[in-house]
């Protein structure tokens, strides 16, 4: 592993399914975020994790639940999945918070909810 | 809450010079980024700044005004693989990046 995986790489789902999407890094930062792209909309900022054991609200939190168990692992997880939540998924991290420390994504995973 | 405003889309040819501009009213201020994202990938770091003036790092180049709220992403020697969505991000006082819609570049020859 070099950097940040994600998986599925895409996935189409049933409305009212349970759904993980897994993410790891292999760079030990300490902080970890979830995105969603939607056109015409940027990057909106989902759930964060600024060190392990810890987690936070972003934007658009509704709908959506994260854990951050260890350094390395992000999963975020969708109870009950909805037509809205049809999006592109992308995980980040990046040493810390502040500073020039930029974030580093992962390739993102293609989600389609019908 | 943060409002980012960069234009939507931008056409520029071969080997010219094309700026991007961003504007932001955030609560707080730690920080500005540009990224780069080729469509179907994952958006990849371009710059930073945090102080006012200008950054230059090869053919990019990123200038901020923290008084007027305003950065610009300058493109020089435009390549065809250039060709990307530009992205303008501002950390506000929260430390939680936001983002701008992204502005399309596309360079023709």
């Amino acid at each position: 592993i070099a950097g940040i995986t994600q998986a599925p790489t895409s996935q189409i789902l049933a409305a009212g399914r349970r759904m993980t999407l897994r993410c790891t890094q292999d760079m030990r930062h300490n902080a970890m975020y979830w995105y969603r792209q939607d056109l015409g909309l940027g990057l909106r900022l989902i759930h964060y994790s600024n060190t392990a054991g810890t987690t936070g609200k972003g934007e658009v939190p509704d709908g959506y639940s994260v854990s951050r168990a260890n350094t390395d692992d992000f999963p975020l997880t969708l109870a009950s999945a909805v037509p809205s939540q049809t999006s592109v998924y992308f995980c980040a991290s990046s040493d810390s918070v502040g500073g020039s420390n930029e974030q580093f994504f992962g390739p993102g995973t293609r989600l389609t909810v019908l | 809450g943060q409002n980012i405003d960069q234009p939507t889309e931008m056409t520029a040819t071969e080997g010219a010079i094309v700026q991007i501009n961003c504007t932001y009213q955030t609560s707080g201020f730690n920080g500005l980024f540009w990224y780069q994202q080729h469509a179907g990938e994952a958006p990849t770091f371009l710059s930073y700044n945090v102080l006012d003036g200008l950054e230059e790092k090869g053919r990019f180049s990123s200038f901020l005004s923290r008084s007027k709220g305003y950065s610009y992403l300058l493109l020089k020697e435009l390549q065809m693989k250039d060709s990307a969505s530009y992205l303008c991000a501002v950390r506000g006082g929260d430390y939680k990046l936001s983002f701008g819609a992204g502005t399309t570049v596309t360079v023709r020859a």
